[in-house]
């Protein structure tokens, strides 16, 4: 079945710091493909996405390019923010069905 | 604008109550979808309503029931409530209809956090 992986959190960074975020997929096809991000208290909020191959979604500083060869969707950014604290959720959908299939998420903590 | 708005925010039940779950979107999107939130398990379908008049099954339906009112309103119902349904549940929308090529994004809730005893 389809499936994403995302890495294990936490992932603890100072402020500045470079942040990857990995994430891989397991589908059948050309998926789309999705960041989200939950904020403390909050519902998620689209980051950023790509539709197809080699495409570079980007958002706040953030970017992730999509790998069909890997089947991947890195999250980065060259310097996270003590504001950027939160959790991001990596996410697939097929065009024709609408039902996102979601990673288990990664908790990002980023001190002063 | 609010987007999706739900009610409540908490909730704490008994095992065997029943409770309805509202949701409402204002950006006349087609489609709508309630989610639960569980650690360590990300998001996990539960309905969806594909367009006004259409309710479908996700990943985990049971124990729960759903009714499309109108186009802008998709209520979650939990019949018994037993503990194993305590989770962070998640109203979305978006634009499409499920015609074929339909990416939209979807637009989240705040959340509804549920407590069984």
């Amino acid at each position: 079945g389809n499936s994403v992986t995302q890495m294990e959190g936490p992932v603890t960074l100072s402020e500045e710091a470079f942040l990857t975020i990995n994430c891989t997929y397991t589908a059948t096809g050309y998926p789309s493909l999705f960041w989200y991000v939950q904020y403390p208290g909050e519902g998620l909020q689209l980051l950023l996405k790509a539709t197809k191959a080699d495409d570079k979604g980007s958002n706040k500083g953030f970017e992730a390019t999509y790998r069909k060869e890997t089947t991947s969707f890195h999250l980065e950014k060259g310097s996270v923010q003590v504001s950027d604290s939160a959790v991001y959720f990596c996410a697939l959908v097929f065009p024709g069905f609408q039902k996102l299939v979601f990673g288990t998420g990664t908790r990002l903590l980023v001190s002063p | 604008n609010a987007g999706v708005t739900q009610t409540p925010k908490f909730q704490v039940l008994k095992t065997g109550q029943s409770m309805t779950l509202q949701c409402a979107q204002d950006m006349n999107h087609n489609s709508m979808y309630w989610y639960r939130q569980d650690p360590g398990m990300g998001l996990r379908l539960i309905y969806y309503s594909a367009s006004e008049g259409t309710t479908d099954k996700g990943e985990v339906p049971n124990g729960y029931n759903v009714s499309r009112l109108n186009k802008r309103e998709f209520s979650l119902r939990l019949e018994s409530a037993a503990p194993s349904q305590t989770s962070v549940y998640f109203c979305a929308s978006s634009g499409t209809s499920g015609r074929a090529g339909g990416t939209d994004t979807q637009y989240f809730g705040p959340g509804t956090r549920l407590t069984v005893l």
